[in-house]
C-alpha cells in the first residue's frame, strides 16, 4: 500500500505561533514515531506510539511539544509557542510494532521554519 | 540512556573503492542496529540491519559487523558507485522493552567517479 505520508511538506510561521504537524502511516502499522532532524545531523527521536498511546515521550525537548494518536492511526504533532530554534525537517516513521527491531519506514518530512 | 557515536562524518573515495564507516554504542541493551541511507532532500531509507544474535551480515555490495563486547558496529560498501554517494546513518535500539532508537551524526559519502 502507500508509505508514510507527511502534510504539509513544508510549514512557515512566526516565532510564537502554533503549528500542527500530520503524520499518515503504513495501514496496519500499530508502531509510530517522530524524530527531528536538524541540518547535517541524524535524526533526534522525540516520541513513539505503540497503538494509541505514547510509549515513549522522553525525547520531546519541553512542555511546548505534544502528539496525539487519538485513533491509532493519524498522528499529530504539536508545538505551542514556537522559537527559531524549532526549525528543522520532522520525521515520521512506521513499524509493524512486533518488536524494537522491526524495520521503521519513513515519511517524506514536513520541514517547518521559524522565523 | 544509548548514546550512538559515527566516525568519520565525511568520507571521500574513488569510485570502485570500499568504504567502512563505524559506529559505537553505551547501552548494552541494544539489541538492533539498522543502517539507513539519506540522499539530499529524501527520507533515510533502510538499507541493512543487524541485530545482537548474528556478528556478520552481507547484503551484494554492503556488509555489517557487529562487536557486542566491544559495542561497536560498522557499515562495509565494496565496489563503491557515484550513486552510493549519500549520508548514511547507524542507529541502535532496544529489541524488547521499548522501540527508541538513537541515531548517529551521520557520515557524508562521496564517492568520485
Amino acid at each position: 500500500g502507500a508509505g508514510v505520508s507527511q502534510t504539509p511538506s513544508n510549514k512557515v510561521t512566526e516565532k510564537g505561533k502554533y503549528v500542527e504537524l500530520r503524520c499518515d502511516p503504513i495501514s496496519g502499522h500499530t508502531a509510530l514515531y517522530w524524530y527531528r532532524q536538524s541540518l547535517g545531523q541524524g535524526p533526534e527521536f522525540l516520541i513513539y506510539f505503540q497503538g494509541t498511546g505514547a510509549a515513549d515521550d522522553s525525547g520531546l525537548p519541553n512542555d511546548r511539544f505534544f502528539a496525539v494518536r487519538p485513533e491509532g492511526s493519524v498522528s499529530t504533532l504539536k508545538i505551542q509557542r514556537t522559537e527559531r530554534g524549532d526549525s528543522a525537517v520532522y520525521l515520521c516513521a512506521s513499524s509493524l510494532g512486533l518488536a524494537g527491531g522491526d524495520t521503521q519506514y519513513f515519511g517524506p518530512g514536513t520541514r517547518l521554519t521559524v522565523l | 540512556g544509548e548514546n550512538v557515536e559515527q566516525h568519520p562524518s565525511t568520507l571521500s573515495v574513488q569510485e570502485g573503492d570500499s568504504a567502512v564507516i563505524k559506529c559505537t554504542y553505551s547501552d548494552s541493551a541494544s539489541n538492533y542496529f539498522p543502517w539507513y541511507k539519506q540522499e539530499l532532500g529524501k527520507r533515510p531509507q533502510l538499507i541493512i540491519d543487524i541485530r545482537s544474535n548474528v556478528g556478520e551480515k552481507k547484503d551484494q555490495r554492503i556488509a555489517v559487523t557487529l562487536n557486542k563486547t566491544a559495542k561497536h558496529f560498522s557499515l562495509h560498501i565494496t565496489e563503491t558507485q557515484p550513486e552510493d554517494s549519500a549520508v548514511y546513518f547507524c542507529a541502535a535500539t532496544p529489541d524488547t522493552g521499548g522501540f527508541k532508537t538513537i541515531f548517529g551524526a551521520g557520515t557524508r559519502l562521496f564517492v568520485k567517479a
